[in-house]
């Protein structure tokens, strides 16, 4: 399995410009997120999803949009990249647990640095 | 509104020695905690975690405490290792969102000395 993994590894955007960050996993995983790390703040939840065509949002949704046409992919989409989006995107998933109240490990994938001058 | 603060940003501990990291939360709805560490340039890695249901829980050199009364929990490391100097993230998770998402500390970048 390749695990959970995103491209492009590093980006430099222009303000104004759009792109996607492309996220995919081979573990048949139902939940995926979406998170930015800043300094000083941790991760921070954009969006997520619980399952294919179903997605919701996080924390700090403003500036991204997302969809879930497939169980195993999950891209971000920045529509007018901004500065203060220059960031560390970390795409995520785990499995929908089986019962309540658990809790099934999420696994991370390696990251994007994205950079908007 | 950070419902989930590590108030060190940084700790720095000799090999062989404990190591201890803190988490407080103030969202009482959160019922699922959860320790991940982080090598530079790489993503998180899930370490630990623990329910609310309990006050302990152990797996090798590490242990989470959470004591609920204070809506605090910590990750005790012994012994500490080299190997073990990363960032450390404490996360949460509420009984509203059926675990689908988590809330996220500052993190604490742990260095272990020779």
């Amino acid at each position: 399995n390749a695990g959970v993994t995103q491209t492009p590894k590093f980006q430099v955007l222009k303000t104004g410009q759009s792109m996607t960050l492309q996220c995919a996993q081979d573990m048949n995983h139902e939940y995926m997120s979406w998170y930015r790390q800043d300094p000083g703040m941790g991760l921070r939840l954009i969006h997520y999803s619980v399952g294919a065509g179903i997605t919701d949002q996080g924390e700090v949704p403003n500036g991204y949009n997302v969809s879930r046409s497939t169980t195993e992919d999950f891209p971000l989409r920045l529509l007018s990249a901004a500065p203060s989006q220059t960031s560390v995107y970390f795409c995520a998933s785990r499995r929908r647990p089986d019962q309540p109240r658990v809790h099934n490990e999420q696994f991370f994938g390696p990251g994007t640095r994205l950079t908007v001058l | 509104d950070q419902q989930v603060k590590q108030n060190s940003p940084s700790l720095s501990v000799q090999e062989g020695r404990i190591s201890i990291l803190n988490c407080d939360y103030t969202n009482s709805m959160f019922d699922y905690f959860l320790w991940y560490k982080k090598y530079p340039a790489e993503g998180p890695t899930f370490l630990i975690s623990i329910s609310s249901i309990k006050d302990k829980n152990e797996d090798g050199r590490f242990t989470v405490f959470l004591n609920k009364s204070a809506k605090h929990l910590s990750l005790h490391i012994v012994p500490s290792q080299p190997g073990d100097s990363a960032v450390y993230f404490c996360a949460a998770s509420a009984r509203e969102t059926s675990g689908s998402r988590l809330t996220f500390g500052e993190g604490t970048q742990l260095t272990v000395n020779p």
